[in-house]
């Protein structure tokens, strides 16, 4: 079974259409996050989240907007957007959110917009 | 801010030698940190965590130094094989604020 699954893996749109990455992890951890995968590989976090509760927002466009329904879920709402926004996104997970906890990557969504 | 410094262009080694990748940070020491694998279309994989208090740590083929006073980690690969080949990701705590920020990774060819 895989620890962390996110869909869609490949997402092809248009500029100033509205989209969404789902996020769903089976490890019973209480923290997941987004990170950004731009062109140049450089892995940025966007968003964490601990037991449904935003805990980390890194200045990113509030055109992005995630949402965790509960622990195992957090899914990433894309408006209107940008080609400045293609890169792979990557969901993660950790048990508590500490620091010195390792991170579980999900495999990825390569957003394309055209 | 704290800041990662990896050699980002390709590092290539034969198989069988050992690869040595190096991480820099420019601020403050970390509490840990981590080294990852990511290869093409995956996710990183975590491999290894380094306290700030720990010189070494090995698991296996691998090992990883940890200089505070250098700001440096030592990323090593002993009897390198051509399935070592993969980007590896440094990792550490922006500002021990539980925020893990990455490195923009190696890339590592193992030569057969």
């Amino acid at each position: 079974d895989t620890a962390v699954s996110q869909t869609p893996k490949y997402l092809v749109t248009q500029m100033g259409n509205d989209k969404s990455i789902k996020c769903e992890q089976n490890l019973g951890h209480d923290t997941m996050y987004w990170y950004k995968q731009d062109s140049k590989k450089f892995l940025k976090i966007m968003f964490s989240y601990n037991n449904k509760e935003l805990i980390i927002n890194e200045t990113v466009p509030n055109r992005f907007s995630p949402k965790s329904p509960d622990k195992a879920h957090l899914n990433l709402h894309i408006n209107s957007l940008e080609l400045g926004d293609s890169a792979v996104y990557f969901c993660a997970s950790s048990p508590t959110g500490r620091g010195q906890e390792k991170l579980f990557f999900g495999s990825g969504t390569q957003l394309s917009v055209l | 801010s704290q800041k990662i410094e990896q050699n980002s262009e390709a590092l290539n080694i034969q198989e069988g030698k050992t690869a040595t990748l190096t991480c820099n940070y420019t601020n403050y020491s970390p509490a840990y940190l981590q080294w990852y694998r990511q290869d093409p279309g995956r996710g990183p994989v975590f491999l290894l965590l380094i306290r700030e208090n720990e010189k070494e740590k090995r698991k296996e083929r691998l090992k990883v130094t940890f200089d505070t006073t250098l700001k440096q980690s030592l990323f090593h690969i002993t009897a390198s094989q051509p399935a070592d080949s993969a980007t590896y990701l440094c990792a550490l705590e922006m500002n021990r604020d539980d925020k893990i920020i990455f490195g923009k990774g190696t890339r590592l060819h193992i030569l057969p």
